[in-house]
């Protein structure tokens, strides 16, 4: 199994850009979270999907950030406008209900540098 | 104030040395106990965890929860270089399923010197 697939691995772009960060979950997986870590906070839960459906994006700072989830097999996180204070590394990870329910398998994450 | 407190370190030890990392919480409600670690620039992979109160051993690793006190310990012997990580505590409280959300600590670098 390839694991969590996120793409891209770094991106840098100027304040004001769109970002649009990319996930591929676990073949099976039918949770799907996405995650921001950064020195300060931590570890944030940003929202999380289960068998495709939104289910808490209450951890999403503000209208700025929208994610989707069209199929089993993909997820996007968009950041339209972007600000340098949204520089941090993005995890996707996601889990099957089958499993544990403490089991969380992440991606390697998108490190974002807003200019 | 934050429901986990993690003391970001760094901790330093030499190889060999007993390491104990420790989180506090103030949810009462958190029934599951988690490590996980993350290796620089990975990101993080479940170690270790325990449900309620109690002692769980595996291998090296020994997880530790205090529910009374509301403070978990990992304790790492014969530490080896290849356990320098950053080490992040996360729990939660029980509503069902894979959809738990888990609250992390904002993790304790640990770097074992050789």
């Amino acid at each position: 199994d390839a694991g969590v697939i996120q793409s891209p691995r770094h991106e840098v772009t100027e304040m004001g850009q769109e970002v649009t960060l990319r996930c591929k979950p676990i073949s099976g997986h039918n949770s799907l979270f996405w995650y921001r870590q950064t020195m300060m906070r931590g570890l944030e839960l940003l929202i999380y999907f289960n068998n495709n459906v939104p289910i808490d994006d209450s951890g999403m700072p503000e209208d700025r950030f929208s994610a989707k989830m069209p199929n089993a097999s993909f997820s996007t996180l968009k950041i339209q406008p972007s600000e340098p204070r949204d520089s941090a590394v993005y995890f996707c990870a996601s889990s099957s209900s089958g499993t544990s329910v403490l089991s969380r398998y992440f991606g390697p994450g998108t490190r974002l540098t807003v200019t | 104030q934050k429901e986990v407190e993690q003391d970001p370190g760094p901790l330093s030890v030499p190889e060999g040395a007993i390491v104990s990392l420790n989180c506090t919480y103030s949810n009462s409600a958190f029934q599951y106990f988690m490590w996980y670690r993350q290796y620089s620039r990975k990101g993080p992979e479940l170690l270790m965890y325990t449900y309620s109160s109690g002692n769980k051993e595996d291998g090296r690793f020994t997880a530790q929860v205090d529910k009374s006190s509301k403070y978990i310990s990992l304790f790492i012997r014969d530490s080896q270089p290849s356990d320098s990580a950053t080490y992040l505590c996360a729990m939660s409280a029980p509503y069902g399923g894979a959809t738990n959300k888990l609250i992390f600590g904002t993790g304790t670098l640990l770097a074992v010197q050789p």
